[in-house]
């Protein structure tokens, strides 16, 4: 699983109200990522950090934002939740093989995010 | 806009048989091709991954081929087995970043 460790697993929440998602990882990887997962729309970048402090927009970013205080958190908010939100989340980081120059992709374990 | 189009949305196979699952891309400036597997209620894991300086790569009994010219690639799973089943996603990206393009996913059932 690569270190990677996503809370809440299951969260269930009424709309209008914040929602924190948190992306723990141990082995001190510069690039974090947040994805969403939708039927008939396979995942979808949300946010991504390249180190702390440095973070950058998706393709999906509206209505999300993202903190990155400590290389090994990387935080997801949803300020007001809404029901276009509720989606199974993915937190991913990047493994860099130095001989082949590419990165592979780690995936957790997914966060399901109801918003009613 | 989707930049990444997979096909089919589902696919089932008998035991022994050939996976056959297509994507095809837009953007030219893609150079790096992954496709991951992903089984319920876990994250996706990387299964194989081209670059577009090659037209087939295989490990074990998964095998990638690209199209360049015609912007597609495919995965071949080989002697599918009932522990192949699971959902199958291409993606594409620029510079080998993470920010992946990921294929809309294919549901595959290896039937014993």
């Amino acid at each position: 699983d690569a270190g990677i460790t996503q809370s809440p697993r299951h969260k269930v929440t009424e709309t209008g109200t914040p929602v924190t998602l948190r992306c723990h990882q141990t082995e001190n990887h510069r690039y974090m990522y947040w994805y969403r997962q939708d039927p008939g729309h396979g995942l979808r970048l949300i946010h991504y950090s390249y180190g702390v402090k440095d973070t950058d927009k998706g393709e999906v970013s509206d209505g999300y934002s993202v903190s990155r205080s400590k290389t090994e958190d990387f935080l997801l908010t949803l300020e007001s939740a809404t029901s276009s939100q509720t989606s199974v989340y993915f937190c991913a980081i990047s493994v860099e093989d130095r001989s082949s120059g590419t990165g592979e992709l780690f995936f957790g374990e997914g966060s399901r995010l109801t918003v009613l | 806009q989707q930049q990444v189009k997979q096909s089919p949305q589902s696919l089932i196979v008998q035991k022994g048989g050939i996976s056959i699952i297509n994507c095809a891309y837009e953007n030219t400036a893609f150079d790096y091709f992954p496709w991951y597997q992903q089984f319920p209620g876990k994250g996706p894991a990387l299964l194989i991954a081209i670059r577009p300086d090659v037209s087939e790569k295989k490990e074990g009994r998964f095998t990638i081929s690209f199209n360049k010219s015609a912007k597609q690639f495919s995965l071949h799973i080989m002697d599918s087995q009932p522990g192949d089943s699971a959902t199958y996603f291409c993606a594409a990206s620029k510079d080998n970043t993470g920010k992946l393009i990921f294929g809309q996913g294919t549901t595959l059932q290896v039937k014993p």
